[in-house]
């Protein structure tokens, strides 16, 4: 069946630091990929997606690019906040509905 | 415009008593999910509805689990009785379309339901 595995967290960097969060996924066909964020005390959202090989999404200064060969879909930020500090999902369309991963928790240091 | 709303925030109950969730999902939106999610993991498809019909529901333990959705507007999750392992947050989310969620995936989710069974 369709699965996402994300890195485990918590992913800790300092104000300014490069962010990587690794996504893998293993789904038949051709999914659509996203990254939702959860900021603390409020709802999951969508931050970027991905609906093709080789697109790139892109919001927030966040970036994620459908690399079909290694089916991955890395999430990465050139410059964090402290702003960012929250726990990110990887998902993809499945055959039901959308399939998570287990979630990557960040926290910014100023 | 309003997102999705839930109640109650939290909850504490002990085993075996039975609990119930509301979703009020964003005006218009005619598809409508139940997830859970437990601590540390992402979240997991319990039961969708496409207006008041539960379209896929294959992952809702019917031995203890109901939801109903019957104006095709707000939805309830009940579970009776409960058990330790029922713990978990459970979340509700909105999307205009089904078809149109799958390529956009832009689920609109309310802030959840925290259940804890002691």
């Amino acid at each position: 069946g369709d699965s996402v595995t994300q890195m485990e967290g918590p992913v800790t960097l300092s104000e300014e630091a490069f962010l990587t969060i690794n996504c893998t996924y293993t789904a038949t066909g051709y999914p659509s990929l996203f990254w939702y964020v959860q900021y603390p005390g409020e709802g999951l959202q969508l931050l970027l997606k991905a609906t093709k090989a080789d697109d790139k999404g892109s919001n927030k200064g966040f970036e994620a690019t459908y690399r079909k060969e290694t089916t991955s879909f890395h999430l990465e930020k050139g410059s964090v906040q402290v702003s960012d500090s929250a726990v990110y999902f990887c998902a993809l369309t499945g055959r039901r509905a959308l399939t998570f991963g287990s979630g990557t928790r960040l926290q910014v240091q100023p | 415009e309003a997102g999705v709303v839930q109640s109650p925030r939290y909850k504490i109950i002990e085993k075996k008593q039975p609990v119930a969730f509301w979703c009020n999902p964003i005006s218009g939106h005619n598809t409508l999910y139940w997830y859970r999610q437990n601590l540390g993991q992402g979240p997991e498809l319990l039961i969708r509805y496409e207006n008041e019909e539960a379209v896929d529901d294959s992952q809702l333990p019917k031995d203890r689990f109901s939801a109903e959705r019957l104006k095709g507007v707000d939805s309830t999750l009940k579970i009776q009785p409960a058990e330790l392992g029922d713990s978990a947050v459970y979340l509700c989310a909105s999307s205009a379309r089904q078809g149109l969620t799958l390529n956009t995936g832009e689920l609109f989710f309310g802030e959840g339901s925290r259940l804890t069974v002691l």
